[in-house]
């Protein structure tokens, strides 16, 4: 499977700002994927980056509060707007492997908004 | 509406008995169903996957789902747990292949030594 990362691995934030995560993969992957995982909850898929085009995002989340970036097939970027204590939350990218049937996971960026 | 379904919030099991994990999903098709487990602070570990053939998968650290097409049930399985088994399970289904996937609300094991 391919080594995922991201950065920052955790990060405090005022509320009102902005916090771009950066999930980098060891080899070229077709699909990225963002999530959020609130306190105690599941995870719910923000968008899919697809690289050279715009991000497919799910129902509840626009690119105005999660603008995303995918410049390449190893790289991808996550951008949380205008934060608000509500968007404290693990952010996770995940990348879909060679044959597509199977997502791995980044370790995480744990975010708290004051 | 595509769901999966992790009926028990906690799960409780002495060491060196049995465990099981329970699943299940509502979609229509061939489903793709997957267990993921996340340790504290860390991200989402890819344990096992049945995606077609024999209905007993097994996967990383001693785990295994059974898939039972017609309960719509993948139950997370190991004869013999152990404290480090710890841990949030979450129970997962994509409609197809390339699809996003839909994540139970996970079920929190504790390994009890």
């Amino acid at each position: 499977s391919a080594v995922i990362s991201q950065k920052p691995s955790r990060d405090i934030c005022q509320r009102g700002t902005s916090l771009t995560i950066q999930c980098q993969v060891d080899s070229q992957v077709t699909m990225m994927f963002w999530y959020r995982q609130q306190p105690g909850q599941s995870l719910t898929l923000i968008a899919t980056a697809n690289q050279g085009s715009e991000a497919t995002y799910e129902s509840g989340f626009v690119i105005d509060k999660f603008p995303i970036s995918r410049p390449n097939l190893t790289f991808s970027t996550l951008t949380v707007s205008n934060m608000s204590p509500e968007d404290s939350s693990i952010y996770l990218c995940s990348v879909a492997s060679g044959s597509g049937d199977t997502q791995y996971f980044g370790p995480g960026t744990r975010l708290t908004v004051l | 509406a595509q769901s999966v379904a992790q009926p028990e919030d906690q799960v409780n099991v002495a060491e060196g008995n049995p465990l099981t994990v329970k699943c299940t999903y509502s979609v229509s098709g061939n489903p793709y169903l997957f267990w993921y487990v996340q340790y504290p602070n860390r991200g989402l570990q890819f344990l096992l996957k049945y995606i077609t053939g024999d209905n007993l998968v097994k996967g990383s650290y001693g785990f295994e789902a059974e898939f039972n097409k017609s309960q719509t049930s993948f139950h997370l399985k190991k004869p013999s747990a152990l404290v480090s088994d710890s841990a949030l399970y979450f129970c997962a289904v994509s409609p197809s292949r390339d699809d996003k996937i839909i994540f139970g609300k996970g079920t929190r094991l504790h390994i009890l030594p």
